[in-house]
């Protein structure tokens, strides 16, 4: 079986400062990891991906992750925040399943932007 | 690359009656997509996923009846509510599995822009 675990169901951290919202995972195989991002009333959009390559991912929008096997760990972070950035946050695990991958959906981070 | 569209973006229906929710991959084949819901303020939760030419596989506790999935075509899947009602209301979401024939699947699912559906 396969979960995910945000830490924080809320961050809020001011403009210019760094961002980091938490990711724990679970899974009984190598896992494939994901980061979305939602904006109010509107669809997923992908920031980054990990599928067994380096384990630190750059993502769009100055976004960055490192997969930690050793923590089971695959935090998102970002040096500067700015305004736009805030949105819903979600962290997605999958593994190999011939052809039946399912995303798994952590139950998502809202980051506040305080001026 | 890689868009997805849903149609309509928002729809208000009275109860009892039934609504179809068009989910289309723009520029590229989709022989897999996928149906979500999301609730207020909570993540997403999978109903079904829909194979091209097949029957959808639908998630426990989700209704085949109630929640009609056809995937005819390699760029079109449909879910329609069927006598809908109150508690049906939601934002549903579907996406489309990015397969990459040369190096296998990349398990990245693009999303579409996500359907309101309020009955009332």
């Amino acid at each position: 079986a396969q979960s995910v675990t945000q830490l924080d169901s809320h961050v809020s951290v001011s403009e210019g400062t760094p961002v980091l919202l938490r990711c724990n995972y679970s899974s009984s195989y190598s896992p494939s990891l994901f980061w979305y991002v939602q904006h109010p009333n509107k669809g997923l959009q992908l920031l980054l991906k990990y599928t067994s390559a380096a384990t630190l991912v750059k993502g769009i929008n100055g976004f960055e992750a490192e997969f930690k096997k050793s923590e089971t760990s695959f935090h998102l972070t970002k040096p500067s925040a700015h305004m736009s950035d805030a949105a819903e946050y979600f962290c997605v695990v999958t593994f190999p399943n011939f052809g039946n991958e399912k995303l798994t959906f952590g139950t998502g981070t809202r980051l506040t932007i305080i001026p | 690359g890689a868009v997805v569209s849903q149609h309509p973006s928002r729809v208000i229906c009275k109860s009892g009656t039934s609504v179809k929710i068009e989910c289309r991959s723009l520029d590229f084949q989709a022989t897999t997509m996928f149906w979500y819901r999301q609730f207020p303020k909570q993540s997403l939760m999978l109903m079904a996923t829909s194979n091209e030419g097949s029957k959808a596989t639908y998630e426990q506790g989700v209704e085949k009846d109630k929640f009609l999935i056809n995937h005819a075509s390699l760029t079109l899947s449909t879910l329609t509510v069927t006598s809908a009602h109150p508690e049906d209301s939601s934002f549903y979401i579907c996406s489309a599995r990015d397969i990459l024939p040369d190096r296998g699947p990349s398990y990245e699912q693009y999303f579409g822009p996500g359907t309101r559906l309020t009955v009332t």
